[in-house]
């Protein structure tokens, strides 16, 4: 049982946009940082977004993050066939003095 | 660019001690705002901290795996490494090592995990 819960999969046909939720606590989300990594399978995860909504050199702009009270969101936009992998989000839990992952979401693209 | 790269037995019988080493390549492990944590992924699930170590030598672990796991870090080496006691099939899975940027303001505390290494399967069976 993951401390960080998100939706199992979402979908969208291409071009759509899709936005993926993770709800925390006040001893996580409410009170540190957020990142999104993307995993495509067989493959380590990579890095999309840290601190709530940065994006490294060489993550299109198409991809967005935001974070309110508890709960964060990766957005998609201009979705393409690319686009589909697992996505996980994580942060530091304050309470735990743990580092925790987000139960992951599989994005189809339709 | 910083590349990391896992190595160490695949199979480990049940009971004994798993032992990875992660290498370190294009850049200083000693250098910068980092730290140095292992993750695993048994197939088909999600991500799992295992623990982290900083250049100090200071480490933090995850509480559901602290009793068994020792992380330990070699800067001549540019190395650092995890052993993990007592394993049992539930500890079959890929374990991957990544660096961190760690920050703490008045937002809280961030970390960021950049680069990770291709990972490694390790299958725990008597």
């Amino acid at each position: 049982q993951s401390v960080l819960t998100q939706p199992p999969s979402v979908s969208a046909a291409p071009g759509q946009k899709v936005t993926i939720s993770c709800s925390g606590s006040s001893s996580n989300i409410g009170k540190n940082y957020v990142s999104w990594y993307r995993q495509f399978p067989g493959t380590a995860p990579k890095l999309l977004i840290y601190d709530n909504n940065k994006r490294p050199s060489g993550i299109p702009d198409r991809l967005s993050g935001s974070k309110s009270g508890t709960s964060a969101t990766l957005g998609i936009t201009g979705l393409q066939t690319g686009d589909e992998a697992d996505y996980y989000c994580g942060t530091w839990d304050s309470s735990l003095s743990a580092y925790v992952f987000g139960s992951g979401t599989k994005v189809t693209v339709l | 660019q910083v590349q990391l790269q896992e190595s160490g037995p695949g199979l480990v019988k049940t009971s004994q001690t798993l032992s990875l080493t992660c290498t370190v390549s294009g850049g200083s492990i000693s250098g910068g705002s980092y730290c140095w944590n292992w993750v695993r992924q048994p197939a088909g699930k999600g991500l799992e901290w295992i623990g982290r170590i900083y250049t100090t030598g200071s480490s933090n672990y995850n509480p559901s795996l602290k009793s068994r796991v020792s992380i330990s870090i070699d800067t001549s080496k540019n190395q650092f490494s995890l052993n993990l006691s007592s394993v049992t099939a539930a500890d079959t899975a890929v374990y991957y090592c990544a660096r961190v940027r760690y920050s703490y303001d008045s937002s809280g505390y961030s970390n960021w995990f950049d680069p990770w290494g291709q990972g490694t399967l390790v299958t725990v069976s008597s």
